[in-house]
């Protein structure tokens, strides 16, 4: 199965800062990832495909990089709106995985 | 718009099963894939498996493989996982999630919330 490492575990922020988050795949997935939110109690939130690519209805704040096995996912302008767990998931061969989350949270 | 209504919570006895439903409005319910992600804490997410409503096609995680069952309902347009033999382990929050491209899940339930105790 191909691992998907989320780091960190926790990040912290102040409105309005920029933040980015790192999911690191165990072997190359070309851009076969994608990247959820998850506020407390709420189901996943699909923000980003297949690395980089933008899905409606979600602010343009938000946007994907990377390609092989380091993919980064970056809020421009963190709102309090944005606090919850995010979590990437590859697509590129069975079973589908996720990684372990990082948790983003205010200062 | 597309929704996918999941059943309430279960509180369970071990040994026993469960089955889950997940009905779907919105869209054609038997083109696109209905996968199945268990959520506990400190487990992060994982993939059950996946149903093509369209078909009755199914697509397991190995981990998963005598755990959990996948069925549709066209008729209804409703997917169901039956979970057998349960144990502590199994209690967690179940999604089922629309599979766009069987790559990523564009569309989710609600959620339900499976207590597996005695």
């Amino acid at each position: 199965d191909i691992l998907l490492t989320q780091s960190p575990a926790i990040l912290s922020v102040s409105p309005g800062e920029r933040v980015s988050f790192s999911c690191r795949a165990s072997q190359s997935i070309g851009t076969s990832i994608h990247w959820y939110q998850q506020r407390t109690n709420g189901s996943p939130r699909l923000l980003i495909k297949y690395a980089s690519e933008s899905i409606s209805g979600i602010p343009s704040r938000f946007s994907g990089s990377g390609s092989g096995t380091d993919f980064t996912l970056s809020i421009n302008s963190v709102e309090s709106e944005d606090i919850a767990d995010y979590y990437c998931q590859q697509s590129n061969s069975w079973p589908i995985t996720f990684g372990a989350g990082t948790k983003l949270e205010l200062k | 718009q597309v929704q996918l209504q999941q059943s309430g919570a279960e509180l369970v006895r071990p040994g026993t099963s469960v089955k889950i439903s997940c009905k779907a409005s919105g869209y054609t319910f038997t083109n696109y894939w209905l996968g199945w992600v268990k959520q506990r804490p400190g487990h992060g997410l994982e993939w059950i498996g996946d149903i093509y409503p369209g078909g009755g096609y199914t697509n397991y995680n190995e981990k998963f493989k005598g755990k959990a069952t996948l069925t549709a309902d066209t008729s209804s347009s409703t997917a169901y996982m039956q979970l057998s033999s349960l144990t502590s382990e199994d209690s967690a929050v179940y999604f089922c999630a629309r599979s766009a491209a069987r790559a990523y899940f564009d569309y989710w339930g609600q959620g339900t919330t499976l207590t597996v105790s005695s």
